[in-house]
């Protein structure tokens, strides 16, 4: 595909579930990003890797939250025992270079926590 | 934590008419950077200015820059329909080179 794909587009998960989000970037990119929107607000950085290095994860709000990148390609969000607060789009960004260069967006996944 | 902040946080105008939105921002900064939202979807990028740099243009849009005032502004001219959605702000802060940090958005609507 062309662009970055995220799945699943929407996520409905009982208080308590675990549950995982998929992100593929772009073929080639070296570096990819995780960001959480709550509605009406602005994309709120959570990690980032590059290729299969996680350099920094200041932005994960809690241990139950893990992100990981193993072959430098596709990556996955991982959220255990989720609870009403990590209701939110999840959006996933690549970009082919550093990151404070243009980023390429996916389409987000909407987790709604019941 | 958000570094820019747009303004107006809304804005409603008529179709043909020019929209500008700005952003005052904290911290000096290597590049800013607009993106644009439609409802539900993904994060679309618009334009990147430099520090260095004062204005650019990109088809209908115009950006400028004022380093001095910590501050930036997105024009866009002859508003279609098409461009109703939510714009965002993006610095990439001096001595941070790992991240760009999003202000909280205007949210634009062209009337018909």
């Amino acid at each position: 595909g062309a662009g970055v794909s995220q799945s699943p587009r929407y996520k409905v998960a009982k208080r308590g579930q675990d549950v995982a989000l998929r992100c593929d970037p772009i073929s080639g990119h070296v570096s990819l990003f995780w960001y959480q929107q709550a509605l009406g607000q602005g994309p709120e950085f959570l990690t980032y890797f590059q290729n299969e290095a996680q350099l920094d994860k200041s932005g994960l709000p809690s241990d139950r939250f893990f992100a990981e990148r193993p072959e430098g390609s596709v990556s996955t969000l991982k959220i255990q025992r989720t609870q009403q607060e990590d209701s939110a789009v999840y959006l996933c960004a690549s970009s082919s270079g550093p990151p404070t260069d243009t980023q390429y967006f996916g389409p987000g996944t909407r987790l709604t926590v019941l | 934590s958000q570094q820019g902040e747009e303004d107006p946080q809304a804005l409603s105008i008529q179709e043909g008419e020019n929209a500008t939105m700005n952003c005052s921002y904290k911290t000096s900064i290597n590049n800013l950077q607009w993106y644009r939202q439609n409802s539900g979807r993904g994060l679309v990028h618009l334009i990147l200015i430099r520090s260095n740099e004062r204005e650019k243009h990109s088809g209908r849009l115009r950006v400028t820059l004022d380093t001095s005032k910590k501050s930036s502004s997105l024009l866009i001219t002859a508003s279609r329909a098409a461009d109703t959605a939510s714009y965002f702000c993006a610095t990439a802060t001096v001595n941070r080179d790992d991240k760009i940090i999003f202000g909280k958005g205007t949210r634009l609507h062209i009337l018909p």
